[in-house]
C-alpha cells in the first residue's frame, strides 16, 4: 500500500519546547517537501529536499529545522524559536522537483 | 512568494451547475497544476497542464491555459455535493529544480 504518511495527526506543544513531525513515504520519490497552512493563507513552503542529505529553505524556514538522512523520511522539527507554530502542517513528495506532488494527511499543531 | 492567485476566493453553487475558478500567475512557467483539498485533509492532485498545451480534460474537469495572459481556469461540470472542497493552482518557478508555488485557493461549496 504505497503512499505518504504523517504522524501524529494532532500534536500539542508547550512553550519553549521543540517538537518533531514525522513524514514517511514508500513511493521511492527523490523530492520531499514541508508546507505550513494557515486559514486563508494557502500553502507556504518551509523546507524541501531534492535528494538525500541535501535540503533547501523555503519561504518561511525560520524557527524550523529538517533532516534527510534516508530517502523515505523527512522529519520537521518546530523549534522554540518559532513563536507562532499553531497551524496545519503538510508533507509532500514527488519523483523530482516541480512535478506532481503527493501529500500526506497532515499534522495539526496546537500550542498549550 | 505567491506565484498563483485563484479567483474567486469562494464560490457557492447548486448541484448540477458548473463551477469555474481561475488562476493567474506572474512569471513564465513549464507547467501548471490543480489540486483539491477536502477540509482538514491533504491535497490531492487533479490535473497538470504543460506550457505548450492549451486545454486538457479529465472526467468532469476541464483545464485551460493561456500563457499570453498568464492565466488558467478550472471548470467542473455538473457539480456534485462531493465536489465541495478547496481548489489550488500550483506553478513551477522559473528556476529549474525548485519547488511548486501554491496559490491561496478557491473554496467551492456545492449544495444539494
Amino acid at each position: 500500500d504505497g503512499g505518504i504518511t504523517q504522524s501524529p495527526k494532532y500534536l500539542f506543544r508547550k512553550e519553549g519546547q521543540n517538537v518533531t513531525l514525522s513524514c514517511e513515504q514508500n513511493l521511492n520519490h527523490d523530492a520531499m517537501y514541508w508546507y505550513r497552512q494557515d486559514p486563508g493563507q494557502g500553502l507556504r513552503l518551509i523546507y524541501y529536499s531534492q535528494i538525500v542529505n541535501d535540503f533547501q529553505k523555503g519561504d518561511i524556514a525560520e524557527g524550523y529545522s529538517v533532516s534527510r538522512e534516508k530517502k523515505e523520511s523527512f522529519p520537521l522539527t518546530v523549534t522554540s524559536a518559532q513563536k507562532n507554530p499553531t497551524a496545519f502542517y503538510l508533507c509532500a513528495s514527488s519523483i523530482r522537483g516541480q512535478e506532481t506532488q503527493y501529500f500526506g494527511p497532515g499534522t495539526r499543531l496546537l500550542v498549550l | 512568494s505567491q506565484q498563483g492567485e485563484e479567483d474567486p476566493q469562494a464560490l457557492s453553487i447548486q448541484e448540477g451547475e458548473n463551477a469555474t475558478m481561475n488562476c493567474s500567475y506572474k512569471t513564465s512557467i513549464n507547467n501548471l497544476q490543480w489540486y483539491r483539498q477536502n477540509s482538514g485533509r491533504g491535497l490531492v492532485h487533479l490535473i497538470l497542464i504543460r506550457s505548450n498545451e492549451r486545454e486538457k480534460h479529465s472526467g468532469r474537469l476541464r483545464v485551460t491555459l493561456d500563457t499570453s495572459k498568464k492565466s488558467s481556469s478550472l471548470l467542473i461540470t455538473a457539480s456534485r455535493a462531493a465536489d465541495t472542497a478547496s481548489y489550488f493552482c500550483a506553478t513551477d518557478a522559473w528556476q529549474a529544480g525548485t519547488a511548486l508555488i501554491f496559490g491561496k485557493g478557491t473554496t467551492l461549496s456545492v449544495s444539494s
